[in-house]
């Protein structure tokens, strides 16, 4: 069926070193996907996205690669900030129905 | 603020009830979407709509329901409640298919 497997759970780095979180998805079919950041007690926000005519996409500290046929893609975060503590949720569009099916989530602690 | 509305922010049910959450979607936006987070849980996706009508199921109990209205605001509906319905209940809409979401503020429910 539709699932992402998303890893690590927790994730604890030092400010100033880089993150770096992994998923796995099933549907080979599908072209976009984001990544949600969600701070404590706040709604998910759209952070990064990469659709599959691309392998990478960068945006200042963040950044996301795409491996279609291995079917997985990572999030890049460098130069980690306390600001950056959050839950960080991978997500991919499933082609048929056109709706997001998201990781459990990777809870990153950055430690000043 | 995403611009999507969800009501109530919080509430406090006893089991085998009845609620209803509510959704107005961006202005403009025809996809709606429910999703549920549990504690320690990712993103669940319940259901979606897409300008009056059903797009996707996801792993929606038989007891919850929903519905897009015309003027495109959604209501869930969640009966006989248990107490492992507690979560919070997010809301996402979205100007097309497989376009970014735009989260509510939730809407927590607890089930005593």
């Amino acid at each position: 069926g539709e699932n992402v497997e998303q890893h690590p759970s927790t994730l604890s780095v030092q400010e100033g070193d880089s993150a770096v979180i992994k998923c796995t998805y099933s549907d080979s079919a599908s072209n976009y996907f984001p990544w949600y950041k969600q701070e404590l007690g706040k709604r998910p926000q759209l952070i990064i996205d990469i659709r599959s005519n691309v392998g990478e996409k960068k945006d200042q500290r963040i950044a996301v690669t795409l491996n279609k046929t291995a079917k997985h893609f990572s999030l890049h975060i460098t130069e980690t900030q306390p600001e950056d503590s959050a839950v960080y949720f991978c997500a991919y569009l499933t082609r048929g129905q056109g709706n997001l099916i998201f990781g459990k989530g990777t809870k990153l602690s950055v430690k000043p | 603020d995403s611009g999507v509305t969800q009501t109530p922010k919080h509430l406090i049910t006893a089991t085998g009830q009845r609620v209803t959450l509510r959704c107005s979607p961006r202005s403009g936006d025809l996809s709606v979407y429910w999703y549920q987070q549990s504690l320690d849980q990712g993103l669940q996706f319940l259901i979606q709509y897409y300008n009056g009508e059903e797009r996707a199921k996801g792993n929606i109990l038989e007891r919850f329901s929903a519905q897009q209205f015309p003027d495109l605001h959604s209501e869930l509906n969640l009966s006989s409640l248990e107490l492992g319905d507690s979560a919070l209940y997010f809301c996402a809409s979205s100007d097309s298919l497989g376009g970014e979401l735009f989260f509510g503020e939730g809407s927590r429910l607890t089930v005593l």
